[in-house]
């Protein structure tokens, strides 16, 4: 187990407000990763980072932003949330020694 | 196009026989290979995974099986149980990509009948 936490855990809001999930970790692993679950599309990746100050975009980035200003800390923001961007998404972590990734409990946000 | 494909959405088994989970996957470039278990209201948690220099990897319950020539992998649970009942996500990485990145397919879900 990571101790890996994400906050909120469950969020409503309304399309066109910004809105910004956190994700965060004691394990001090190097990789970060934010993934949402969609019914029909398994785990799709939308950012991950490398390191402080390091992110690159995944499969499905378009809408989204990180940022990682320090280890324990990986944020993901949505600058104008979109119906389509309802989904449950989850924080992982990663080695540099292992290909195992580590999940969050998850967040499941709903924009109406 | 997906890169790693998990067929059946869903496998009903009873207690105590096997359960059998597919994968296939398109690119010759994956090189390691990892299956998630997922509950409901939770995250994905590690299962079992195997390195393509291997065919089998064993872990007490499951064992993964991996065929390179026909780019196909398998999950074996014996003997299932009901608390194995979850969806089971196949991933994969491949060898010189993005550190960790890994592909996963779209999931099976497994219901283990008493």
């Amino acid at each position: 187990d990571a101790g890996i936490t994400q906050s909120p855990r469950h969020k409503v809001t309304e399309t066109g407000t910004p809105v910004t999930l956190r994700c965060h970790q004691t394990e001090n692993h190097r990789y970060m990763y934010w993934y949402r679950q969609d019914p029909g599309h398994g785990l799709r990746l939308i950012h991950y980072s490398y390191g402080v100050k390091d992110t690159d975009k995944g499969e499905v980035s378009d809408g989204y932003s990180v940022s990682r200003s320090k280890t324990e800390d990986f944020l993901l923001t949505l600058e104008s949330a979109t119906s389509s961007q309802t989904s449950v998404y989850f924080c992982a972590t990663g080695t540099a020694e292992t290909y195992e990734q580590y999940f969050g409990p998850g967040t499941r946000l709903t924009v109406t | 196009d997906q890169q790693v494909k998990q067929n059946s959405p869903s496998l009903s088994v009873q207690e105590g026989r096997i359960s059998i989970l597919n994968c296939d996957y398109t690119n010759s470039m994956f090189d390691y290979f990892l299956w998630y278990k997922k509950y409901p209201a939770e995250g994905p948690t590690f299962l079992i995974s195997i390195s393509s220099i291997k065919d089998k990897n064993e872990d007490g319950r499951f064992t993964v099986f991996l065929n390179k020539s026909a780019k196909h992998l398998s999950l074996h649970i014996v003997p299932s149980q009901p608390g194995d009942s979850a969806v089971y996500f196949c991933a994969a990485s491949e060898l010189g990509g993005s550190q960790g990145n890994l592909i996963f397919g779209k999931g099976t879900k497994l219901s283990v009948k008493p």
